[in-house]
């Protein structure tokens, strides 16, 4: 099956850039999304991308798509300390299709 | 507009008992699925259903059955709770896979 593999843990200073890696092993997947979840809430999707894309821009938001290394990333411009929370990647398509699989998740601390 | 709403959001079972759990979502969604997430490893599906009357395995199964009479509920059955079944369990809901899933807040369930 699918793996999807996130480090655990990011720790940033209020105002810097973030950047919440991703890599996956099902190259047929072809929406490929990040969530965030803040503690004891349910997951919101950010943003999204599709495997035809290399890059999407959405406010302070930056994905990356790496297809031939099926490395994904999340950059957050200006990061905050709204910003903390658990960001997941979630991969749908290819064999999972009608599925997501998601990564373990990258907690994310801002510090002041 | 409720979105995906999931009851009860808290519940403590003896080993043994049984309970379900309750999803509805008002988006007229044909997708369904129950989710439960653990430290460190991410969500791992436990069910779905893509239409009303219909249900499949996720990755997890076992320990859980799970039922879709109306097309806006999905209920997550546990005949005999076990500890290991201790987790936060989430709802998500989708027009079709594998497009956005909408998540519910999420049901946290302690097995002593």
């Amino acid at each position: 099956g699918e793996d999807v593999e996130q480090s655990l843990f990011l720790s940033v200073r209020e105002g810097d850039s973030s950047v919440i890696n991703c890599t996956y092993t099902d190259s047929s997947s072809t929406y490929l999304y990040w969530y965030k979840q803040e503690p004891g809430a349910g997951l919101q999707l950010l943003t999204y991308i599709f495997s035809n894309m290399d890059m999407k821009q959405d406010q302070r938001l930056t994905v990356l798509l790496n297809k031939k290394d099926k490395h994904l990333s999340l950059r957050i411009a200006d990061t905050q300390t709204g910003d903390s929370a658990i960001y997941f990647c979630a991969l749908a398509g290819g064999t999972s299709y009608g599925k997501l699989t998601f990564g373990q998740g990258t907690i994310l601390t801002v510090h002041p | 507009n409720a979105g995906v709403t999931q009851t009860p959001k808290f519940r403590v079972l003896k080993t043994g008992q049984s309970m379900t759990l309750l999803c509805a979502q008002d988006m007229n969604h044909e997708y369904m699925y129950w989710y439960r997430q653990d430290p460190g490893m991410g969500l791992r599906l436990i069910h779905y259903s893509v239409g009303e009357g219909t249900t499949a395995k996720g990755e997890v199964p076992d320990g859980y059955n799970v039922s879709r009479l109306k097309k806006q509920n999905f209920l997550l059955g546990l005949e005999s709770a076990a500890p290991s079944q201790t987790s936060v369990y989430f709802c998500a809901s989708s027009r079709q896979g594998p497009y956005e899933q909408y998540f519910g807040p999420g049901t946290r369930l302690t097995v002593t």
